[in-house]
């Protein structure tokens, strides 16, 4: 099976800029999408087809991809920031759906 | 306003049979697929498989294929996640959410299933 691979974690001070990425052959040929999990609450989807923001996300969020390399980009990061991420991808060879690990980013 | 609502915390002994619901609101139920997503206890997300309402057709993660069913009664937009025999391992956060452009795009608030003896 395809795997997606992210950082554990990822530090920034608040204000400044964090960068999460996420890797995975599937990623080639495949979107990708972000979710936000905040500690006890469901996932949010932040950022879809690898650069499309929902309605009512805020613009500091962007997203990018290269190659077999997605990014999520949080710029002038705030506290309210600090989550859990996950990259999601559409495998088009399995049908299937995965999940990255997941990326904890702490503000300081 | 898109909603699911999810059905409410089950406490279960090994073994046993359990059937949880997501229910769909705001928006027209048989367009977009479900999807069930497990989390265990301080762990990441993990997709399990999509039902799409239409015509039930389904597809299992093959790391759940086998232990669980998802159906769905597109008469009262609801979709469904159950199990046969329950194993401690299943104690875990499961969620269901919709699917559009290749993505899950809104979550239900999750049900917690919590399997011991």
């Amino acid at each position: 099976s395809y795997e997606l691979t992210q950082p554990p974690s990822v530090s920034v001070s608040p204000g400044q800029t964090a960068s999460i990425t996420c890797s995975g052959d599937i990623l080639g040929n495949n979107y990708a999408c972000w979710h936000q999990q905040k500690p006890g609450q469901s996932p949010v989807l932040v950022m879809s087809q690898d650069d499309k923001r929902p309605s009512g996300i805020p613009e500091r969020f962007s997203g990018s991809k290269s190659g077999n390399t997605a990014t999520l980009t949080i710029s002038g990061t705030q506290a309210m920031d600090e989550a859990d991420y996950y990259c999601q991808a559409w495998d088009s060879n399995t049908a299937l759906y995965v999940f990255g690990p997941g990326t904890k980013v702490t503000v300081l | 306003e898109v909603q699911l609502v999810q059905s409410g915390a089950e406490v279960k002994k090994p073994g046993e049979s359990l059937r949880i619901s997501c229910k769909g609101s705001g928006y027209s139920f048989t367009t977009y697929w479900i999807s069930w997503v497990r989390q265990m206890p301080g762990k990441g997300l993990e997709w399990m498989g999509r039902i799409d309402p239409t015509d039930s057709y389904t597809t299992y993660s093959p790391s759940f294929q086998g232990h669980v069913t998802i159906s769905a009664d597109k008469s009262i937009s609801t979709a469904y996640l159950q199990w046969s025999g329950l194993r401690a391992s299943d104690t875990a956060m499961y969620y269901c959410a919709r699917e559009f452009a290749r993505a899950n795009d809104f979550w239900g608030q999750g049900t917690l299933v919590t399997v011991s003896s």
